[in-house]
C-alpha cells in the first residue's frame, strides 16, 4: 500500500490551461503539505493543512488553490499556468498539529511541464 | 527565520571512499534534524532524525549527529556504494520542515 500517493505522476500542459493534482495518504496524518521542486532541487513549502483547516500559506501565486475535503486527502489546483510553474510538487504528511518535529512522508511527486 | 546550509555539490566519489556532507542550521529552539534522500525519479525518504542534543541518527550505514555547540548535523558514511548515488536534503523541524539546497552525490564503480 502506497502511504502518500499522487496523481498524475506527468503532467504536461500548455499555458493558459487550468490544471488539479490529487494527492491522498492511508497513514492516519493529520497534517499535510504542498512543496515545489525546482530545476536545481531546491524544496520549497507552498502550503500546510492541519485537519482540513489552513495552517501555512507561502508567498504562492492566487492561481495556486488547495482544497482539503478531509484530512485524507489534499489537492492543488493551479490556474492559468505559466512557464514558470514547470516544477516538480510533493505532497507530504505528518502527525501534529503543524509542527514538524516528527517525520514527513511524501509522495513520488508530479513532473509539471508547461509548454 | 530558521534556514539550512548544506555543502555545495555535486560530490563524486569511488566505491568503497569515506562520505561526509556538512549541514549548519539556524533555529529557535531545539527543532529535530533529518536527513532525506532522493532517488533519481522518486520523491523524498527519511534517512534518519535526531530530535535533541547529542543525538545520533542512524541507518544503512550513514550516521549524523546533533551538535547544538556547532549548530550541525553532518552525515557521515563509512564505505559509499553505486547504490547511494542520490540527492541528499538536510531539514529542519519546526512549523513546517525547512530544507538545505540538496548535495548530488555520484558514486562510480
Amino acid at each position: 500500500d502506497t502511504a502518500v500517493s499522487q496523481t498524475p505522476k506527468y503532467l504536461v500542459t500548455q499555458m493558459g490551461n487550468d490544471k488539479s493534482i490529487k494527492c491522498e495518504q492511508n497513514l492516519g496524518h493529520d497534517t499535510m503539505y504542498w512543496y515545489k521542486q525546482d530545476s536545481k532541487k531546491f524544496l520549497k513549502i507552498m502550503f500546510s493543512y492541519n485537519n482540513k483547516e489552513l495552517i501555512i500559506n507561502e508567498t504562492v501565486p492566487n492561481r495556486f488553490s488547495p482544497k482539503s475535503p478531509d484530512k485524507a486527502h489534499l489537492n492543488l489546483h493551479i490556474n492559468s499556468l505559466e512557464l514558470g510553474d514547470s516544477a516538480v510538487y510533493f505532497c507530504a504528511s505528518s502527525y501534529g498539529t503543524g509542527v514538524m518535529n516528527t517525520e514527513a512522508f511524501f509522495g513520488q511527486g508530479t513532473r509539471l511541464t508547461v509548454v | 527565520g530558521d534556514s539550512v546550509t548544506q555543502m555545495e555539490g555535486p560530490v563524486t566519489l569511488s566505491e568503497e571512499a569515506f562520505l561526509t556532507i556538512n549541514c549548519t542550521y539556524t533555529a529557535t529552539g531545539y527543532p529535530s534534524l533529518f536527513w532525506y534522500v532522493q532517488y533519481p525519479g522518486e520523491g523524498l525518504q527519511l534517512l534518519l532524525k535526531a530530535t535533541k542534543a547529542d543525538d545520533k541518527g542512524s541507518n544503512k550505514g550513514f550516521e549524523a549527529t546533533y551538535r547544538k555547540e556547532t549548530t550541525s548535523f553532518h552525515l557521515e558514511k563509512g564505505s559509499v556504494q553505486v547504490s547511494d548515488s542520490a540527492v541528499y536534503f538536510c531539514a529542519l523541524g519546526g512549523s513546517r520542515l525547512t530544507f538545505g539546497e540538496g548535495t548530488q552525490l555520484t558514486v562510480n564503480p
